[in-house]
């Protein structure tokens, strides 16, 4: 079975501030992707990061960084100076090896407002 | 980059009607498009696997015959919600997978569409 969790529901954060969105994750594959969405008030799922379940080194992408933990089987996103426009909900999605190909499994989403 | 394409992009109807969903890979063949429906403030939910040239794949749950999927076309997929009703409104999006890249590739995902059945 494949399962995402993201506990935190609503985050709100002040301008500049930095923030971690959690995600964790089960998987009975050995080979699996991870994957971090946004969601803006429009509506839109924009991509941000794809991540194979054989490279865990850490990704730095501006302000935007992720870290992947095998061991805890997590995947959390850190927003560096968080600024008004990151205000969105935020995806982590799971896609495994076992199952249909290009199917993703969605978290719930974690709400970030972030506040001027 | 790869475009998926989404139209309408909010569509109110009256109870009753059907209304046509389309989705469109702008820049590549797409063999497998998926469409998923949101709540407010939920997760996204996969509804059904869309394979051009045969039949969809609902998932559990799903009534195959309230939503029909259509994807006659390498770069047209269509989801027609049949008789709908208020509990239909929703916000439905769907996305492609070009038939060239990797596994691993990332989908591409239309706009959505907001469905409002009064």
């Amino acid at each position: 079975a494949q399962k995402v969790t993201q506990a935190q529901t609503e985050i709100s954060v002040v301008e500049k501030e930095d923030v971690t969105l959690d995600c964790v994750y089960e998987t009975r594959d050995t080979t699996y992707y991870l994957f971090w969405y946004k969601q803006p008030p429009s509506g839109e799922l924009v991509f941000l990061i794809r991540r194979n379940s054989f490279d865990e080194q850490n990704e730095i992408s501006g302000r935007y960084s992720w870290n992947f933990q095998k061991s805890t089987s997590s995947f959390n996103f850190t927003i560096t100076a968080s600024q008004v426009v990151d205000s969105a909900v935020y995806f982590c999605a799971l896609k495994g090896r076992g199952s249909t190909l290009g199917r993703l499994y969605f978290g719930r989403g974690t709400q970030l407002t972030v506040w001027p | 980059g790869a475009v998926v394409s989404q139209h309408p992009s909010r569509v109110i109807c009256k109870s009753g009607t059907s209304v046509k969903i389309e989705c469109r890979s702008l820049d590549f063949q797409a063999t497998t498009m998926f469409w998923y429906r949101q709540f407010p403030k939920q997760s996204l939910m996969l509804m059904a696997t869309s394979n051009e040239g045969s039949k969809a794949t609902y998932e559990q749950g799903v009534e195959k015959d309230k939503f029909l999927i259509n994807h006659a076309s390498l770069t047209l997929s269509t989801l027609t919600v049949t008789s709908a009703h208020p509990e239909d409104s929703s916000f439905y999006i769907c996305s492609a997978r070009p038939g060239q890249l990797s596994y691993n590739s990332p989908l591409h995902f239309g706009n959505g569409t907001r469905l409002t059945v009064t």
